[in-house]
């Protein structure tokens, strides 16, 4: 069966620090991959998602992550955060049959320090 | 664009009571989407539909839970009878099902079985 695995369940960091959360799914197939943000008191929002193409996706506000086939990886990375940037983030792969069939990891908590 | 609308955004209610969440998904999406948040759990999708036809409903946990979707712009999460554990935050989730289209999601219900 498909999982995702967010190998940190709290990360707190002061601001301009660099970021890297973590994210292992395991699936043999082809893949789609997101990374979804949930800032305290509001919705999910999609920060960025890999197809195919360029492993290194862009997303907003300054995130990016790294799709490694070969270590079935996709980390989220953010050169310098800022206090906004306090929020749960939840890397999820897709399952198929539908772009929102989703299977999430358990997320990770950012708390940045001002 | 005014989103996917979830109602109500919190619901307290005894065990064995029936509850009733409300889901208007955005305007031309044809795919909509049940997923119940818990600490222990993560994210977990209940069931989805495409052109209002439940495709996969593999997540539901038990019999005591039910969708509908009777047309484009509605759909229903129904428990009877609620029990404790099925307190959770649960969010609808809409999207245009093809292509790259992300998936958008509504603010939640929290609910809370006592």
């Amino acid at each position: 069966a498909q999982s995702v695995s967010q190998h940190n369940h709290h990360v707190i960091l002061s601001e301009a620090a660099s970021l890297e959360l973590g994210c292992n799914y395991s699936y043999g197939g082809t893949v789609n991959l997101f990374w979804y943000v949930q800032y305290p008191g509001q919705h999910l929002q999609l920060l960025l998602k890999y197809f195919s193409g360029d492993p290194l996706v862009k997303g907003i506000k300054g995130f990016e992550a790294e799709f490694i086939k070969s270590k079935f990886s996709f980390n989220l990375r953010k050169p310098s955060v800022q206090w906004s940037d306090t929020a749960e983030y939840f890397c999820a792969v897709n399952k198929g049959g539908s772009q929102g069939n989703l299977i999430f990891g358990k997320g990770t908590k950012l708390s940045v320090k001002p | 664009d005014a989103g996917v609308i979830q109602s109500p955004r919190h619901e307290v209610t005894e065990m064995g009571q029936e509850v009733t969440l409300r889901c208007k998904p955005i305007s031309g999406h044809n795919s909509l989407f049940w997923y119940r948040q818990t600490m222990m759990r993560g994210l977990e999708l209940l069931i989805y539909f495409n052109n209002n036809v439940p495709i996969d409903d593999s997540g539901m946990p038990e019999d005591r839970f039910s969708a509908k979707m009777p047309n484009a712009s509605f759909s229903t999460l129904k428990i009877q009878p609620s029990e404790p554990r099925d307190s959770a935050v649960y969010f609808c989730a809409s999207t245009m099902g093809q292509g790259t289209s992300p998936l958008h999601f509504g603010n939640g219900t929290r609910l809370t079985v006592t």
